[in-house]
């Protein structure tokens, strides 16, 4: 079964700028979630979908948002860039089913904002 | 409030000594407890899980961790460590009715030939 996969897995933008990123679930895997990680803060979570619906988000301006398709990928967007957004954003993907709660994670996208 | 707490930021370890990375977390009623590895340039590999019954839990790679409720942790240990143990080791718990990974700080693991 193949894993959960992202791309693109770098990214330069300059600040300003939007950008998107996509993430494929492992198959049959319904819940998808976001992390960013960065040296300073570690890993924060951003947000999590469950058949298309966000249902959880972390402290993150309205600058960072997501969707899930009826497919379960998952797309997170992030409006006018700031240096402060480079990171390796990562996604996670969860079956959520018979008291399963681990999160498999891609191999994340780098995003640098010059 | 931070829900892990990873203690030492970096170890260093000779080649085939005991591994020990500490994590503690704080929470009322005991979360569902995760150990993951990331390797260089890579996204985070889960290593095993607590989430109900026995209190010893194996996982991949030789490692294993143990939980105890009266301490609130749930430390990582490998007997002999490798080479290819060299990586950054994250401790996270899931509270319950929640669906996101609180993430401990990190902790860096050097093997020292």
């Amino acid at each position: 079964k193949a894993g959960v996969t992202q791309t693109p897995r770098y990214l330069i933008k300059t600040r300003g700028q939007q950008v998107t990123l996509s993430c494929s679930p492992i198959s049959g895997h319904r819940s998808v979630s976001w992390y960013q990680q960065t040296p300073g803060q570690g890993l924060q979570f951003l947000f999590e979908y469950f058949s298309e619906t966000q249902r959880n988000k972390g402290n993150f301006p309205g600058r960072f948002s997501g969707r899930q398709f009826s497919n379960s990928r998952s797309e997170m967007n992030v409006s006018t860039l700031e240096l402060g957004d480079s990171a390796l954003y990562l996604c996670a993907s969860s079956l959520l089913a018979g008291g399963s709660h681990e999160q498999f994670f891609g191999p994340g996208t780098r995003l640098t904002v010059l | 409030a931070q829900s892990v707490t990873q203690l030492g930021s970096h170890v260093s370890v000779s080649e085939g000594a005991l591994v020990l990375l500490r994590c503690n977390y704080s929470s009322s009623v005991p979360p569902y407890l995760f150990w993951y590895v990331q390797y260089p340039n890579q996204g985070l590999q889960l290593l095993l899980k607590y989430t109900t019954g026995a209190t010893l839990v194996k996982g991949i790679n030789g490692f294993e961790a143990e939980f105890k409720k009266s301490e609130t942790s749930f430390h990582l240990t490998k007997p002999s460590a490798h080479m290819s143990d060299a990586a950054e080791y994250f401790c996270a718990v899931i509270l319950h009715d929640d669906y996101k990974l609180s993430f401990g700080a990190g902790t860096t693991v050097t093997v020292r030939a």
